[in-house]
């Protein structure tokens, strides 16, 4: 069965320093692989999302990911961490059609910025 | 781009009552939709999959006949809680997949946050 793996559940950076999320995952086939950021009590926002192609993905607000099939790792990054960045981060992996198209979570990082 | 709504943002029941939650594709039609349950400082819990014209398929430990769900439509699904208890407060997200898309991204609403008294 997938899985995925965050092994940081919170984080404190900051502000201007850089940041890097950790995401692993566990899959049969090649996944299709997301970052999500969620704001206490808000809905999931989509950073970026992985497919196919270049493994390095650009996303919205600065935010990049790295595809790493050998390390069966999509880990999150940015170069300069901004005091809204701090949120709640969700690393997710899509099961597949055969799987009913499922996204599966990771347990989240809580990202905390301080002045 | 795609945008889903819920609603309400924010309910409050006695116990014992039934909730409605709405969740609509506001601007794609979605055969499919997804209803998640989120404890606090947890992560999303996969409840069942929805899919338009046919019965939800229930996560392994989820029960159907409280959280009732139906998916009438290409834009609109909705999750009932029967019967609810203080236990079943929680916030609720729904997802919901862009029929056209042959990809497996989902596009989420802005949660829906219960709590029973």
């Amino acid at each position: 069965a997938q899985s995925v793996t965050q092994p940081d559940i919170h984080i404190t950076v900051s502000e201007g320093a850089s940041l890097e999320l950790r995401c692993n995952y566990s899959y049969g086939a090649t996944p299709y692989l997301f970052w999500y950021v969620q704001s206490p009590g808000q809905g999931l926002q989509l950073l970026l999302k992985y497919f196919s192609g270049d493994t390095l993905v650009q996303g919205i607000k600065g935010f990049e990911a790295e595809f790493k099939r050998s390390q069966s790792s999509f880990n999150l990054r940015k170069p300069s961490v901004h005091w809204s960045d701090a949120a709640e981060y969700f690393c997710a992996v899509g099961a597949g059609f055969l799987y009913g198209n499922k996204l599966v979570f990771g347990a989240g990082t809580i990202l905390r910025v301080k002045s | 781009g795609a945008v889903v709504s819920q609603h309400p943002s924010r309910v409050i029941c006695k116990s014992g009552t039934s909730v409605k939650i709405e969740c609509r594709s506001l601007d794609f039609q979605a055969t499919t939709m997804f209803w998640y349950r989120q404890f606090p400082k947890k992560s999303l819990m996969l409840m069942a999959t929805s899919n338009e014209g046919s019965k939800a398929t229930y996560e392994q430990g989820v029960e159907k006949d409280k959280f009732l769900i139906n998916h009438a439509s290409l834009t609109l699904s909705t999750l009932t809680v029967t019967s609810a208890h203080p236990e079943d407060s929680s916030f609720y997200i729904c997802s919901a997949r862009d029929a056209s898309g042959g990809n497996n991204e989902q596009f989420f609403g802005p949660g829906t946050r219960l709590t029973v008294l």
